[in-house]
């Protein structure tokens, strides 16, 4: 079964700090990756996907299918970085899921001035 | 696109009370997705439909919840009868799931308290 594992439920750095939020997979097929993130009090927005290898707000993320890794990094944090970030998957290889996501539990980051 | 469209915003109730929450998804999306997030629980999946139809209510709590699609733009999720434990953000999400799965897009959710 496919499941997502985020082992850092809070995650605080100094503005300027690297940052990386950890996220491995299990999942025998290919998945789809994504990281989404909510600010507070807001929606869950995209952040970002694998596949499109992409950098968004400074982010980037890369699929390890060797360590089954997704994490997430920035060089460099915000305080407006501050937020709960999710990972997610799709099972791309079983079109049965329909779309449905798997997400890890979250990490909350906070960014200290 | 307007976005993924829930509604109320808020919802204040008694227990006991019926509560019914709306979610109009993006256009062209077959897959739409409810959820509810609390502190002690974190995000949760209630059910999901895909073209219309329930494909997964394993998440719904329990015969108090019901969620339905009448058609391609409109869904509802209701709670009948209310208790203070329902209290949390209900999520709406929808996609486009085919060859390609895209990614869900998140409405505003809906703030639930139930007195």
């Amino acid at each position: 079964a496919q499941r997502v594992t985020q082992p850092e439920k809070l995650l605080s750095v100094f503005k300027g700090a690297p940052v990386e939020l950890k996220c491995n997979y299990s999942y025998s097929g290919s998945p789809e990756l994504f990281w989404y993130v909510q600010y507070s009090r807001q929606r869950l927005q995209l952040l970002l996907r694998h596949i499109s290898r992409e950098s968004i707000k400074g982010f980037t993320a890369d699929l390890n299918k060797g360590e089954t890794s997704f994490h997430l990094k920035k060089p460099f944090a915000q305080e407006e970085d501050s937020a709960m970030y999710y990972c997610a998957l799709i099972p791309a290889d079983r079109g049965s899921t329909l779309g449905r996501l798997y997400f890890g539990r979250g990490t909350q980051l906070t960014v200290w001035p | 696109d307007a976005g993924v469209i829930q509604s109320p915003r808020h919802e204040v109730t008694e227990m006991g009370q019926e509560v019914t929450l709306r979610c109009k998804p993006i256009s062209g999306h077959n897959s739409l997705f409810w959820y509810r997030q609390t502190m002690m629980r974190g995000l949760e999946l209630l059910i999901y439909f895909n073209n219309n139809v329930p494909i997964d209510d394993s998440g719904m709590p329990e015969d108090r919840f019901s969620a339905k699609m009448p058609n391609a733009s409109f869904s509802t999720l209701k709670i009948q009868p209310s208790e203070p434990r329902d209290s949390a953000v209900y999520f709406c999400a929808s996609s486009f799931a085919g060859y390609s799965n895209q990614p869900q897009h998140f409405g505003d959710g809906t703030r639930l308290s139930i007195l």
